[in-house]
Order: structure tokens, then C-alpha cells, then sequence
């Protein structure tokens, strides 16, 4: 089946340390965003790639950096420069064609800083 | 700039009966689509209607519908018949006008609780 994978489900961070969420993609899509949600909140974007090797910053990617060195695949890195990275953190892409552009969402990564 | 609103924190409705979310949105692109997902307890967001500015006629698929006011910048999620299952967050969300520009911009949601 077709999909967006996130990995991990739940993910702990000690102050200071980078982590990496994972984001996979079996759509065929051409674009890849990265969200971040806050309880109570909707969604902002971080960083968006619509195509291979070139991606974008977004409302909020002060200390956060992503790489898009395949089409499947798009990582976010929180680094320790992210005052506040605890948050629910969505992956998502869409085809770049279609007039209907609707996005498709992964399950989320619950990051918490201990 | 995009600014979605979602003045509605939560509601509450009765099994079996019809409701109605709000969204209005403010924009300065003549061309924009506009989405309504659902988010369940889960945190996964699901897709459920599109509306095109330049759709003639309101979108509907299943029991959603959507009631576009143009004039009034405003996209209501109508579900008809609501369903226990209905239970979730509902997010309003308008894309950019620029090709290519996949961004969304969504509002702060709105808490769905059907009784049975």
C-alpha cells in the first residue's frame, strides 16, 4: 500500500542534542513539507522541498534543517538551537501536477525534551 | 499573507444531526484552493473536501459539503447525519496561488464532540 511512513512514534531529547525525525514516501510525490503542531494549535510549516537536492524555509525553521537527496525520503533535524521543540511534528507531500494538489499526511512523531 | 479563522474552539452536537463548522479566510490571491481535514485522536490529518476559488459549484463528497462564500472569504464544512466517529479535530487550510507553491496555512481547528 501506499504511503507516508514516520519514524519514531514517540521520541525523547535531552536537552542539547540533535535528533532526526524520519520521513518516507512510496507516492510517487514530487513535494515533501514538514509541519509542526502545538497543543491547541493548527499547523505551521517548517521547511517544504518540491523537487530533489532544493528545498525551502518555511514559517518557523529557525533551528530546524532538513536534506532531500532522494525523492522518497525527506529528514528533519531539530537541532539544539530549537528553544522549544516539543511538539507533535507531521510530515506530509503532494504531486506537484495534479490541479487538486491535496496534501497526504503521515502518522506523526511526538517529540519531547526532557 | 494568508490568515485563516476558526472562531469556533469547540462544539457539540447530537448523533444524527447535521452541522456546520466555520472558516473564514483572508487572502489577496485570485486564485487559492481551500481544504478541510480531520484530525483524530491519533494525530493523523485526513483530507476531506477541496474547494477551487474558481469552482462554480460548492464541493461535496459523501455526507461533507462545502459552503463556499466567495464574496464573504468564507469555506463552512457541513457534515450531514454526523456519526460518533465524526468525533475529531477539524482543520481549515488555504493553499497559495503561485504554481508550485504547495504551501497550506491552516487555522487553529475546531474540537468535534457528537453525542450519542
Amino acid at each position: 500500500d501506499g504511503g507516508i511512513t514516520q519514524s519514531p512514534k514517540y521520541l525523547f531529547r535531552k536537552e542539547g542534542q540533535n535528533v532526526t525525525l524520519s520521513c518516507e514516501q512510496n507516492l510517487n510525490h514530487d513535494a515533501m513539507y514538514w509541519y509542526r503542531q502545538d497543543p491547541g494549535q493548527g499547523l505551521r510549516l517548517i521547511y517544504y522541498s518540491q523537487i530533489v537536492n532544493d528545498f525551502q524555509k518555511g514559517d518557523i525553521a529557525e533551528g530546524y534543517s532538513v536534506s532531500r537527496e532522494k525523492k522518497e525520503s525527506f529528514p528533519l533535524t531539530v537541532t539544539s538551537a530549537q528553544k522549544n521543540p516539543t511538539a507533535f511534528y507531521l510530515c506530509a507531500s503532494s504531486m506537484m501536477a495534479s490541479g487538486r494538489r491535496k496534501q497526504f499526511f503521515g502518522p506523526g512523531t511526538r517529540l519531547t525534551v526532557l | 499573507a494568508q490568515k485563516i479563522t476558526q472562531t469556533q474552539p469547540g462544539m457539540f452536537v447530537q448523533e444524527k444531526e447535521a452541522v456546520t463548522l466555520d472558516c473564514t479566510y483572508d487572502t489577496s490571491d485570485q486564485s487559492y484552493g481551500l481544504f478541510w481535514y480531520k484530525q483524530p485522536s491519533s494525530g493523523e490529518m485526513i483530507f476531506l473536501i477541496y474547494q477551487g476559488s474558481y469552482d462554480e459549484q460548492n464541493a461535496t463528497e459523501g455526507r461533507y459539503s462545502l459552503n463556499f462564500q466567495k464574496a464573504r472569504k468564507s469555506a463552512n464544512l457541513v457534515i450531514s447525519a454526523s456519526q460518533l466517529g465524526d468525533s475529531a479535530m477539524y482543520f481549515c487550510a488555504m493553499r497559495g496561488a503561485l504554481f508550485g507553491n504547495e504551501k497550506l496555512t491552516f487555522g487553529t481547528g475546531t474540537r468535534l464532540t457528537i453525542i450519542p
